[in-house]
């Protein structure tokens, strides 16, 4: 059963557009979402996170909305530009010492000058 | 660099051998996880370790063995290993979810 689920697989966005990648969940008790960002060779590295009393977040280009009621989340990034090029995983958890992360599957992003 | 140090970078192994993946952190974590990461599949957890002592099945636990050594170390273990266990294998740790998990860079294990 998979507890958390994103898409798409891969996105190809011009350089200055907006990228958009959704994830839902279904555990009601998942109270932590975040996202990281991972570039070849390296892991992954927290890129922006949220919680549900909040529906949206924003750290420079990089926006989380959220919809409790519909169990989703979504990362926007604005203006994208070809640094942004990496894969991006969108995770979830009960936020409590001795949890553990349960990812989406990731999105490769390719961004276009 | 305070972080999570993987070794080895890169492994072969045949089919049946056994091998140890270590990973270190000098953060003084309490928690510590390993995942492995596959195309199209996500990173999955395999096992991880809430604190010093205590050790716990995730999504893929088939296969291996862990040991939580000490409060830095945690290792993971091919008894042994097949083909279906070819993947890119990250160790983490964290103090809590939104502290943020530092991975480190990564095994890149091939099974013959």
């Amino acid at each position: 059963q998979q507890q958390v689920k994103q898409s798409p697989q891969s996105l190809i966005v011009q350089k200055g557009g907006i990228s958009i990648i959704n994830c839902a969940y279904e555990n009601t008790a998942f109270d932590y979402f975040p996202w990281y960002q991972q570039f070849p060779g390296k892991g992954p590295a927290l890129l922006i996170a949220i919680r549900p009393d909040v529906s949206e977040k924003k750290e420079g280009r990089f926006t989380i909305s959220f919809n409790k009621s519909a169990k989703q989340f979504s990362l926007h990034i604005m203006d994208s530009q070809p640094g942004d090029s990496a894969t991006y995983f969108c995770a979830a958890t009960i936020n409590q010492a001795g949890t553990a992360l349960i990812f989406g599957k990731g999105t490769t992003l390719s961004v276009s000058s | 660099n305070a972080g999570v140090t993987q070794t080895p970078k890169f492994q072969v192994l045949k089919t049946g051998q056994s091998m140890t993946l270590q990973c270190a952190q000098d953060m003084n974590h309490n928690s510590m996880y390993w995942y492995r990461q596959d195309p199209g599949m996500g990173l999955r957890l395999i096992y991880y370790s809430a604190s010093e002592g205590t050790t716990d099945k995730g999504e893929v636990p088939n296969g291996y063995n862990v040991s939580r050594l000490n409060k830095r170390e945690f290792s993971l273990r091919l008894e042994s290993a097949a083909p279906s266990q070819t993947s890119v294998y990250f160790c983490a740790s964290s103090e809590k979810p939104d502290y943020g998990y530092t991975f480190g860079s990564g095994t890149r294990l091939t099974v013959v």
